[in-house]
Formats: C-alpha cells, sequence, structure tokens
C-alpha cells in the first residue's frame, strides 16, 4: 500500500486568489491522480499527474484553472487558480503502486472560498 | 463514459443491523474498490475487489464482473460505520476510477 500526504489539510482563502495543494507518497508510484469532491457530491476526477510532462484533463477540466505538477514520482502540486466560492470542495490527490491498480488516497483538503 | 449507480441513496439504520449496499456499473471494467468515507473526509479503503467474494471482520463484499454489479455487506452495524459508502470503478485500460453517488449511512445506537 501507498501512505499519501496532503497539505494543507484545510484552508480558507479569499476569491480571486491561488491555492497550491501538495502530495507526497511515500514510495515510487506508477500514476498519480487528482479528484475533486464538491460539498454532498462523489469525487469527480480532475487529471492524470504525469511525471515531468503536462498533465491529463478531464472533460471540463482545464490547465490555466488547475495547474498541476509531478516533477518525480513521488510528489505532486495541484493548484486551484484565481478562486470563487464555487470552488469550495474537497481535492483529493490518489496514487496507485503498479504491484496492482488498488487506488490509494491522501486525507484531502478542505477548501474554503469566501 | 461508465455510470456508475449506487443504492440505496440513504440508509438509517439501528446499531446491530445488518445492511447490503449495491454497485451497478453500465461497462466492463478492470477492477473495483470499496471506500468508506468518514465525517472528517477521509477516504479508507475497504475491499479491491474486482470479482468474487472477500471479507474483513463484519465486512464482505462480492462483485460480479459479468452481470456489472457489486455489494458490501455490512453486518451487526455500528455507529462507527456512519459515513459515506463509494465504490470506484476502474476504467479498462486506463488505470483512471470512475466514482459511484455513494451511499450515506447513519447508524443509531
Amino acid at each position: 500500500s501507498a501512505v499519501i500526504s496532503q497539505k494543507p489539510s484545510r484552508d480558507i482563502c479569499q476569491r480571486g486568489t491561488s491555492l497550491t495543494i501538495q502530495c507526497q507518497v511515500d514510495s515510487q508510484v506508477t500514476m498519480m491522480f487528482w479528484y475533486r469532491q464538491q460539498p454532498g457530491q462523489s469525487l469527480t476526477l480532475i487529471a492524470t499527474a504525469n511525471q515531468g510532462s503536462e498533465a491529463t484533463y478531464e472533460s471540463g477540466f482545464v490547465i490555466d484553472k488547475f495547474p498541476i505538477s509531478r516533477p518525480n514520482l513521488t510528489f505532486s502540486t495541484l493548484t486551484v487558480s484565481n478562486m470563487s466560492p464555487e470552488d469550495s470542495s474537497i481535492y483529493l490527490c490518489s496514487a496507485i503502486s503498479g504491484l496492482n491498480t488498488e487506488a490509494f488516497f491522501g486525507q484531502g483538503t478542505r477548501l474554503t472560498v469566501v | 463514459g461508465i455510470q456508475v449507480e449506487q443504492s440505496p441513496p440513504d440508509l438509517i439504520l439501528q446499531e446491530g443491523a445488518n445492511s447490503t449496499l449495491r454497485c451497478n456499473f453500465s461497462d466492463s471494467v478492470n477492477n473495483l474498490q470499496w471506500f468508506h468515507q468518514n465525517p472528517w473526509g477521509q477516504l479508507i479503503n475497504l475491499f479491491y475487489i474486482p470479482s468474487g467474494t472477500k471479507q474483513n471482520g463484519r465486512l464482505s463484499a462480492t462483485t460480479v464482473a459479468t452481470e456489472r454489479y457489486s455489494l458490501l455487506y455490512i453486518s451487526s452495524s455500528q455507529t462507527t460505520d456512519s459515513g459515506v459508502y463509494f465504490c470506484a470503478v476502474e476504467e479498462a485500460g486506463t488505470y483512471k476510477y470512475i466514482f459511484g453517488t455513494g451511499t450515506r449511512l447513519k447508524v443509531l445506537a
């Protein structure tokens, strides 16, 4: 299994600002992903974080709003840019180790935009 | 894309009761997982179960991939079982997990 640490665990931000969320995995993993969970909703995949190259975004998500980096096999960041109250959600990092395809998740970042 | 539906959407139980949660998916998948999201938002891995049956204490799960459904059984429920249960399926060939709609469980003392 993989242990995934996210920070910050929560934040309250002013609209128009940006927040960068960090995700650190305790071992080398094959795949890393970012999900969003809006209040009372299920999880929606934002993008696949690709090591050393641009992330692959799902329909409805764009790089200008959610820039993602993955400089190595164990670390990734997600930035939520030019935030509005509609961006208030839990953002979760996920990783798959490649031994099988079981997905593990960080504890999430609870973001409130005021 | 794959559609993943869970039922029931909400469930209230008395402590000690048993329950069955269902997950239906619309297309062939590589793998399926069940998660419990606790009140703090943490996703806890319950089962990694592409097919067959697994048991872990009071919980068990069965996936029938050919019929595109999975069941999660909770026996002798406890108040700590409260939270939201999600199934998630891995889209064939992508490593991406698509989450179901969730079942919100509340267990009353």
